[in-house]
């Protein structure tokens, strides 16, 4: 069964740092990009930040470039995203998800449970 | 710029169909999509994919009544005999180079 579990969400005040983390199970990670998507309240769904199998291409959205950093480790099959100087706009839910192909972003075929960042003075 | 249009809501008849529609910006037609669907308080769940020739490849466990479809820049999901557990949000998504793109979303009502 094709797990993904995101962890590390908390309340931060604006301009400090969170980072995430997303275990994931059951499926061969080297084989798929990764991304983060977020979920502002009562709003749609934004894609944050993708990465490719090899770490060899990154992208962002352009609400959160030079302000996040996503990365993978695969040997402990596992994604994360560095936050820095969050916004009160950055609050949201924050899902990981898979991609379905290894070297381009694709389909998102797969997706986690989501973990709460809130920003707030 | 790669952008994708949804109408904001659809409704129907338990037991009826709907056909929900999402279409790619200029330059863009030939590009695949996915369909999500949030229900609500709910993760989004992947539903298919759907590529430019019409053909897609469902997620495990979607229900037959869930289809894709496609027509020249539009990207079609239908849902057939509605339910009303088939109340939700639908999202449709694409991708270019370093990007990922979803659409606003239709919330679709079971009357």
């Amino acid at each position: 069964e094709v797990q993904l579990v995101a962890s590390g969400g908390g309340l931060v005040q604006p301009g400090r740092s969170l980072r995430l983390s997303c275990a994931v199970s059951g499926f061969s990670f080297d084989d798929h990009a990764m991304h983060w998507v977020r979920q502002a309240p009562g709003k749609g769904l934004e894609w944050v930040s993708g990465i490719t199998w090899s770490s060899g291409s990154t992208g962002y959205a352009d609400s959160v470039e030079g302000r996040f950093t996503i990365s993978r480790d695969n040997a402990k099959k596992s994604l994360y995203l560095q936050m820095n100087s969050l916004r009160v706009e950055d609050t949201a839910l924050y899902y990981c998800a898979r991609g379905d192909a290894a070297t381009t972003m694709g389909a998102l075929d797969s997706w986690g449970q989501g973990t709460l960042v809130a920003v707030s003075p | 710029q790669l952008v994708l249009t949804q109408s904001p809501s659809a409704s129907a008849s338990l037991g009826a169909s709907v056909k929900l529609t999402c279409t790619l910006s200029s330059g863009h037609s030939n590009y695949a999509i996915a369909w999500h669907q949030q229900q609500p308080e709910k993760g989004p769940r992947y539903l298919m994919k759907v590529n430019t020739d019409g053909s897609h490849n469902k997620g495990d466990g979607i229900p037959d009544r869930f289809s894709g479809s496609s027509s020249g820049a539009e990207r079609y999901l239908t849902i057939s005999s509605l339910q009303y557990e088939d109340e939700a949000d639908y999202y449709c998504q694409t991708w270019g180079a370093g990007i990922v793109v979803f659409g606003g979303g239709t919330q679709v009502t079971v009357l």
